[in-house]
């Protein structure tokens, strides 16, 4: 099965401050990936998919990139509605899915 | 509007059996691969199971396997969670989810695993 490692579990930012979250998988996968976000109490909501594209409605600030096994979800100027947690999410055709284990994004 | 409405979650002694429901409206279900995802009290995001669009194909999480069978009814805009043998670690939210095309979730519906 295939493991993605998230990082950090946990990050302290300011309003503005650009940040950026890394997922590496066990082993090479297609771009069949996103990046969510999600809030206390809701449903997680998708920010990116095929690792790279911006879900329509998202603001442009947030962008995704990588490929292979390597996977980064950017944040380019921090904004209060930002904080939450955010979980990458690989979901490749006709194998097993998985999840991120999550980064805490919190005011400083 | 697009939605999905789960049903079926509560509380279950260990060991027990439950079956969860969730219901699509508003787009043509049968044309995507449909999941659930869960969510235990205060942890992360867990995969569970997907279904292929035709039903054809289903895959597991490894935690789940053997335990938990998804299904759907593409004439009903259906699909299923059979979960059996339940363990008091399969407490979560339990999410109906389609994350290939649109990302539809629904609301969740809880299930409890308790004596």
């Amino acid at each position: 099965d295939i493991q993605m490692t998230q990082s950090p579990s946990s990050v302290s930012a300011s309003v503005g401050d650009r940040v950026t979250i890394t997922c590496r998988a066990s082993q090479v996968i297609r771009n069949e990936f996103g990046w969510y976000q999600q809030k206390p109490g809701k449903v997680p909501k998708r920010l990116i998919h095929s690792a790279s594209s911006l879900q329509s409605g998202v603001p442009s600030r947030f962008s995704g990139s990588g490929s292979g096994t390597e996977f980064t979800l950017t944040i380019s100027s921090l904004q209060p509605e930002d904080f939450a947690t955010y979980y990458c999410l690989q979901h490749n055709n006709y194998l097993r899915w998985t999840f991120g284990q999550g980064t805490k994004l919190e005011i400083k | 509007q697009v939605q999905l409405v789960e049903s079926g979650g509560g509380l279950v002694e260990p060991g027990g059996s439950l079956r969860l429901s969730c219901v699509g409206s508003g787009f043509t279900f049968s044309d995507y691969y449909m999941s659930w995802i869960r969510q235990a009290p205060g942890k992360g995001l867990e995969w569970v199971a997907y279904i292929t669009a035709s039903g054809s194909a289903t895959f597991y999480a490894d935690s789940v396997e053997g335990r938990f069978t998804i299904s759907r009814d593409n004439a009903k805009n259906s699909l299923f969670l059979q979960m059996n043998s339940l363990r008091v670690e399969d407490t979560a939210v339990y999410y109906c989810a389609e994350i290939f095309g649109l990302d539809i979730w629904g609301q969740g519906t809880m299930v409890a695993v308790s004596s």
